[in-house]
C-alpha cells in the first residue's frame, strides 16, 4: 500500500474552507485516494474517495493532482463540528484493507 | 438504516482471559473488517472478511483470530490476553469487495488488567 504524507495538525476559522493536503508519491495505479476522519473516541467516518478526477459531495470535495502524487480534501464552510483527525488512504480496489497513518488533527475555531 | 452495530462497548478483562467481540454489519453488506486503534500504534488493520472467507489478515500474532458467520456478522477473539491488548476495537462494513467504502461502528472499548 502507498504511504501518505499528511502535516500533523492545522487550524480553521469556524466558517471558512479547510484544505487538508496530503501526499502519496508513490500512488499505483490502481489506487483510490479516500478520506476518512475521527471525531473524538468515534469509529472513523468516511467522507470521499477518488481515483483521478476531481469529486465532490454533501461533505467535501476532493482534488487530486494530474499526476496523482497529492491530493486536497476542502471542507467550504468548516464547522466546530468538523473538528477531528482526518486521514488520507491509499486503497488498491478490490480490498478492503485501510492503513491508517498519523492523519491531520484539525481544530476548527471559533 | 441501522449502522454497524459492535457489542459489549465496554469490556474490563483479566490478563490471561480470553474475549469475544460482536459485529452486527449494515443490512446487505457482506464484507466485514476489523481494526485495534492504539494511542502508541494508532489504527491497524487486523483481518477482513467477505462472504465467511478471510481474505486478508494483518501483523497480528495468532491470538487474535476471527471469523464471519453467513448473515455476515463477524466476531473476533483474543485468547490469553494482554496488558497491551487493552484498545477500542474497530470494526467496519462495506457492501462489496470493489471499490466500496467502509463504514464504522462505534467499537468496544477492551481494557485488560
Amino acid at each position: 500500500d502507498a504511504k501518505t504524507t499528511q502535516p500533523t495538525s492545522m487550524d480553521c476559522a469556524e466558517g471558512r474552507a479547510a484544505n487538508l493536503p496530503c501526499n502519496h508519491s508513490t500512488i499505483s495505479g490502481n489506487e483510490y485516494v479516500y478520506w476518512y476522519r475521527q471525531i473524538h473516541s468515534q469509529g472513523p467516518q468516511y467522507i470521499i474517495h477518488g481515483l483521478k478526477n476531481n469529486e465532490t459531495n454533501e461533505m467535501a470535495s476532493l482534488i487530486i493532482t494530474e499526476d496523482r502524487k497529492s491530493s486536497t480534501l476542502i471542507l467550504p464552510h468548516a464547522t466546530l463540528r468538523d473538528t477531528a483527525v482526518y486521514y488520507c488512504i491509499v486503497r488498491v480496489a478490490g480490498f478492503q484493507k485501510l492503513v491508517f497513518g498519523t492523519g491531520t488533527r484539525l481544530l476548527v475555531s471559533p | 438504516k441501522a449502522g454497524v452495530t459492535q457489542t459489549p462497548r465496554y469490556l474490563i478483562k483479566t490478563r490471561g482471559q480470553q474475549v469475544t467481540l460482536s459485529c452486527s454489519p449494515i443490512s446487505g453488506h457482506r464484507s466485514v473488517s476489523w481494526y485495534q486503534q492504539t494511542p502508541g500504534q494508532g489504527l491497524q488493520f487486523l483481518f477482513e472478511y467477505f462472504s465467511e472467507t478471510q481474505r486478508n489478515k494483518g501483523n497480528f500474532p495468532g491470538r487474535f483470530s476471527g471469523r464471519q458467520f453467513s448473515n455476515s456478522r463477524s466476531e473476533m477473539n483474543v485468547s490469553t490476553l494482554e496488558l497491551g491488548d487493552s484498545a477500542l476495537y474497530l470494526c467496519a462494513s462495506s457492501w462489496g469487495a470493489m471499490n466500496t467504502e467502509a463504514f464504522f461502528g462505534q467499537g468496544t472499548r477492551l481494557t485488560v488488567v
